[in-house]
């Protein structure tokens, strides 16, 4: 069982087009970490959220924490091939799993030049 | 050291064959966590240490997997009689108080 559903599972875009992924789950989650992957590579955390309601920019990547702290979305405005990537977002445990990860299968993004 | 490390970076083994997997975390990082990275199907927790102790080892697959860490540094994961279902991207990653996630590059396990 997933806790935590992403989509789109794919999403094939152009340079410059904006793009949102979802996170969403029936669970609550002391807080909420969205990851970035290459090929070979481990996970890269790009950002955690953990106040509900919470809206996070870094760059042109905006990132907001659902007000019942079970659902997420990652925002990019103008993308560039250099966003190409897995986006993985992962929900913290709570009260004897805190610290523990629980992860979405993940959104394999490719922006074409 | 600067980044988790972990080794090594490829293994390739017989069906049947025992294989351990080390991790090197960050230093000062007293948690410690294992997962593993199938094809479509996303990061699968497998062990966390706090310390040297293990209080969530929930995760593990069967009794063939066993993990240790030693001196609250370096971690083990040793797959015994290995099977083509373990064949995975097992991936160690260190923190701080449960902040700072950092992520090692992972060990690619092929089992034929």
């Amino acid at each position: 069982t997933q806790l935590l559903e992403q989509s789109p599972q794919f999403l094939s875009i152009q340079e410059g087009e904006n793009l949102t992924v979802y996170c969403n789950s029936s669970s609550v989650f002391s807080s909420l970490q969205w990851y970035r992957q290459e090929p070979g590579e481990g996970p890269v955390l790009l950002v955690t959220v953990v106040t509900g309601g919470e809206v996070k920019k870094l760059k042109r990547l905006t990132f907001q924490f659902g007000d019942a702290r079970k659902d997420s979305s990652l925002h990019i405005t103008a993308a560039q091939p250099g966003d190409t990537g897995l986006y993985l977002c992962a929900g913290v445990g709570r009260g004897s799993t805190l610290g523990r990860l629980y992860f979405g299968r993940g959104t394999q993004l490719t922006v074409w030049p | 050291g600067a980044g988790v490390s972990q080794s090594p970076s490829n293994k390739v083994t017989e069906k049947g064959k025992d294989v351990e997997l080390r991790c090197d975390p960050i230093s000062g990082h007293t948690a410690l966590y294992w997962y593993r990275q199938s094809l479509g199907q996303g990061l699968e927790f497998l062990i966390y240490f706090q310390g040297n102790s293990a209080p969530d080892k929930s995760g593990l697959p069967s009794d063939r997997f066993s993990a240790e860490r030693t001196g609250g540094s370096v971690s083990t994961l040793t797959i015994q009689r290995t099977q083509q279902e373990d064949s995975a991207v097992y991936l160690c990653a260190s923190s701080f108080a449960g902040y700072g996630y950092t992520f090692g590059s992972g060990t690619r396990l092929t089992v034929v």
